[in-house]
């Protein structure tokens, strides 16, 4: 198993400029998640998504869209890039979002500059 | 949204030392999770509790779930130089909450 793949692995956007971030699990996982990491911040959660199909806002939803068209894959889109989205994005995913099945297996991160 | 304190910010310690970080929290949680994250990679899950006074070890780390659910510790005993990095403590229900992180550095 590859586990939680992201790509790109970095990223340099100019203001307003979109992009998507790839996420990709191959163990089955129903709930998936994207977290931002800064300095000083801890990991705050974007967006997350139950199964196929669903997805909700996590604490930082602004200037971020997502979709879950399959269980494996789960792409994040910025909008319009501003500087303030620099930051290194984590994508994660575990069984399931409840009860014994939420420990979260992490990807390898993308480190996005947005100029 | 919800904010687990982590403590200590940052350590230092000889090598041989044993170590000791805590994560509180003003909530209730049914899970706490621990992560090490190394320089340029994605955290990696050390230990995970699911039962309110739960002890658990993975080798040279053990972890306990607090009795009031609102918090979580880690020990690392004998620590080593490949335990460098920063450790996260993460709690939740459905999705999870992070801590800010203690960086720890080895001096062999």
């Amino acid at each position: 198993n590859a586990g939680v793949t992201q790509t790109p692995k970095f990223q340099v956007l100019k203001t307003g400029q979109s992009m998507t971030l790839q996420c990709a699990q191959d163990m089955n996982h129903e709930y998936m998640s994207w977290y931002r990491q800064d300095p000083g911040m801890g990991l705050r959660l974007i967006h997350y998504s139950v199964g196929a199909g669903i997805t909700d806002q996590g604490e930082v939803p602004n200037g971020y869209n997502v979709s879950r068209s399959t269980t494996e894959d789960f792409p994040l889109r910025l909008l319009s890039a501003a500087p303030s989205q620099t930051s290194v994005y984590f994508c994660a995913s575990s069984y399931s979002s409840t009860g014994f099945y939420n420990e979260q297996f992490f990807g390898p991160g993308t480190r996005l500059t947005v100029l | 949204g919800q904010q687990l304190n982590q403590s200590p910010q940052s350590m230092f310690i000889q090598e041989g030392e044993d170590v000791s970080m805590n994560c509180t929290s003003s909530s209730i949680f049914n899970t706490w999770l621990w992560y090490k994250q190394d320089p340029g990679e994605g955290p990696v899950l050390l230990i995970a509790l699911y039962k309110a006074g739960e002890l658990t070890s993975n080798g040279r780390l053990t972890a306990q779930f607090g009795i009031t659910r609102k918090d979580s510790f880690l020990n690392i005993s004998a620590s080593i130089p490949s335990d460098v990095g920063i450790y996260f403590c993460a709690a939740g229900a459905n999705n999870l909450f992070f801590g800010t992180g203690t960086r720890l550095t080895v001096i062999p």
